[in-house]
């Protein structure tokens, strides 16, 4: 039944290791996003998707690398982690780009740079 | 660029009494939307209410209503009889019509319903 899935929801690695996060919807959304909220529970767009073509990529390292193999899916793969990437990743989806749409959050994942 | 702001990092109210969260934004653009969210402690952000900002009329959701002064740039939330549930971190978010698609958010406010 949930609409947003997210794996793992706790991650804890070393630095410089790499790690993915997978998401998955399940309500006929063209849109997807991921976002990073920080300690400070800042909430920041990282990327978006449209029907698997990406729409938004702020600042964000190289080492981060969303893929995705179908409009349902939406997965993050970060490289040699850093200590600052520890954070929450949450991924979202719309029903398509218009702004209005509601957006519906994944339950995020906490994730720890050791 | 626009920025969202949310001046009060922590509120609290007694239960069944009504609260006003803050917010103010910053843009250029005439033609754009505002939300609220809502984070619990579950940490799953949920739409509470929208706005688009060609509407006059202020938005309302059950015991959630807004407070929309294009003019001044403000959107504030009303949560009236609130609940121990309503108990959450409060997003302000913007979204310009056309351009970028995404959604700015303000810092949040952590609200605190006391029994």
């Amino acid at each position: 039944d949930t609409a947003v899935s997210q794996t793992p929801k706790y991650l804890v690695t070393q630095m410089g290791n790499d790690k993915s996060i997978k998401c998955e919807q399940n309500l006929g959304h063209d849109t997807m996003y991921w976002y990073k909220q920080d300690s400070k529970k800042f909430l920041k767009i990282m990327f978006s998707y449209n029907n698997k073509e990406l729409i938004i990529n702020e600042t964000v390292p190289n080492r981060f690398s969303p893929k995705s193999p179908d409009k349902a899916h939406l997965n993050l793969h970060i490289n040699s982690l850093e200590l600052g990437d520890s954070a929450v990743y949450f991924c979202a989806s719309s029903r398509d780009l218009s702004p209005y749409n509601e957006q519906f959050f994944g339950p995020g994942t906490r994730l720890t740079v050791l | 660029a626009q920025t969202v702001t949310q001046s009060q990092p922590e509120m609290s109210v007694q239960e069944a009494e009504t609260v006003t969260l803050s917010c103010t934004y910053d843009t250029s653009e005439s033609d754009y939307y505002l939300f609220w969210y809502k984070q619990p402690p579950s940490r799953q952000m949920i739409l509470v209410i929208r706005q688009e900002a060609y509407k006059q009329q202020n938005a309302t959701e059950n015991r959630f209503s807004v407070n929309f002064q294009k003019a001044a740039k403000s959107f504030s939330l009303k949560i009236s009889d609130s609940q121990l549930g309503d108990a959450a971190m409060y997003f302000c978010a913007y979204c310009a019509r056309a351009g970028s698609y995404q959604l700015t958010f303000g810092k949040g406010t952590k609200l605190s319903v006391i029994p």
